[in-house]
């Protein structure tokens, strides 16, 4: 069955540094987003892109963030200047993008600690 | 007024009894509407999905709609401990964007 990958499945880092977080989405879906869950609290959507371009962002994706899909199947979530508040798992998902009721299926997470 | 609403728990069922899950939510224009199951450390797994007003029943698990109160229910039926996880609402108000609620820790007891 397919599914969304994500890699890698740790990644620590300083405070200040760039980390590029990486999905690959299903095949044939449309639509990708990225999520954050900082530990104990809920899932946050941070973004979602279609067709090349970003569709809507959250509050929490602000000019620190960038997405970007830079071939066929890549679809990357960069942190230019990582805070120690950006420690988290970070989910990619995608979906099909027939519908607004098309379901969203969730990579395993990459965990990201900023020290 | 938070978008997805519900009661964090803990929720503690004996095994073999049923387990109820509530949510609400705030966004009228809402259009569907999932349950997810959150293992610790796990990404969400999809449990069950719903986008019209009533019951849908797929195995153990009943999803129940009312748009007019903004209401979404899960039922597990025979709760086993395997079932003990984090159930997470969420809903999704267009394409473009899915809002979760902070999850409900459910434990069934042996």
């Amino acid at each position: 069955e397919p599914e969304v990958t994500q890699t890698p499945s740790h990644q620590v880092t300083q405070m200040g540094q760039e980390v590029i977080l990486r999905c690959v989405p299903i095949s044939n879906h449309l639509y990708f987003y990225w999520y954050r869950q900082i530990l104990g609290q809920k899932v946050e959507f941070l973004v979602s892109f279609y067709n090349n371009e970003i569709s809507e962002k959250s509050e929490i994706f602000d000019d620190q963030f960038s997405v970007e899909r830079p071939d066929g199947s890549n679809f990357t979530l960069k942190i230019r200047s990582t805070k120690l508040e950006d420690s988290a798992m970070y989910f990619c998902a995608s979906h099909i993008g027939l519908a607004a009721t098309d379901t969203q299926y969730f990579g395993p997470g990459t965990r990201l600690t900023v020290l | 007024q938070k978008e997805v609403e519900q009661n964090s728990g803990p929720l503690s069922v004996p095994e073999g009894a049923i387990a109820s899950l509530n949510c609400t939510y705030s966004d009228r224009g809402s259009q569907s509407f999932f349950w997810y199951r959150q293992y610790s450390g796990k990404s969400p797994e999809l449990i069950m999905s719903i986008y019209s007003n009533g019951d849908k029943e797929d195995g153990r698990f009943t999803a129940q709609l009312n748009k007019a109160s903004q209401y979404v229910s899960l039922l597990i039926r025979d709760s086993q401990p395997s079932d003990s996880a984090t159930y997470l609402c969420a809903v999704n108000r267009t394409n473009n964007d899915m809002r979760f609620g902070a999850g409900t820790r459910l434990t069934v007891k042996p």
